[in-house]
């Protein structure tokens, strides 16, 4: 069956460390991989994207690998800051031109 | 630029009412799509709507419902609520084709609780 998994439920992490967060996925091809963040309360936030010919995609402190062999995403925010705390979700497209599907999202905290 | 907007926020219903929620996509956006997210089962595809027509359908039962009008603003609508659908609700837009590429917007949702 199709599963989308990520590492953990909740992460907490020291200010100033890097934050590694994984998505795991079996029995989907994607071509494209999102990462959103969520905050309580509030509709997820498009962060980045990854498609399958690229192997990482960097934007300011966020970096997202992708590995179709794996089957594995990973987002690293660096420098963590309180302000990074959130859920962040994996999202990718279920068949092509179909829906995006979500992972059960890991919610970060930073420490102070 | 105006984000996508859900009305109502909040909404208290009875078991066994329907109710009508709606999403206002982002000017120039003409793909809506809904999810429903719980605690317990994350964030759920209903359905995506492109020019009036559903595209996509995820796997809910038939009291889930939706349509998009002309003006590309969607409504979508449950009927005879069981305390089960109480979640927040989510519509997200995209541009004709770019939402793979360039990511979904979502609303802030409806949270809809059913007593």
């Amino acid at each position: 069956s199709q599963k989308i998994e990520q590492n953990s439920e909740a992460l907490n992490i020291q200010e100033g460390k890097t934050a590694t967060l994984t998505c795991n996925y079996t029995n989907y091809s994607p071509a494209y991989l999102q990462w959103y963040r969520q905050d309580p309360g509030r509709g997820p936030v498009f962060l980045l994207l990854i498609r399958e010919n690229e192997k990482e995609k960097r934007k300011e402190r966020l970096k997202v690998t992708f590995d179709t062999t794996l089957k594995q995403s990973l987002f690293h925010i660096t420098a963590s800051q309180p302000a990074d705390s959130a859920t962040y979700l994996c999202a990718l497209e279920r068949n092509y031109g179909q829906n995006f599907v979500f992972g059960p999202g890991t919610r970060l905290s930073v420490l102070p | 630029k105006a984000g996508v907007t859900q009305t109502p926020r909040y909404l208290i219903k009875t078991r066994g009412q329907q109710v009508t929620l709606s999403c206002s996509p982002i000017s120039g956006h003409r793909s809506v799509s809904w999810y429903q997210q719980t605690p317990g089962q994350g964030l759920q595809f209903l359905f995506e709507y492109f020019s009036e027509t559903q595209r996509n359908k995820g796997n809910f039962p038939g009291r889930f419902s939706g349509r998009q009008f002309s003006n590309s603003r969607s409504e979508m609508n449950v009927s005879t609520l069981e305390l089960g659908d109480s979640a927040l609700y989510l519509c997200a837009s995209s541009a004709p084709g770019t939402g793979r590429q360039d990511g979904y917007t979502f609303g802030s949702g409806t949270r809809l609780t059913v007593v």
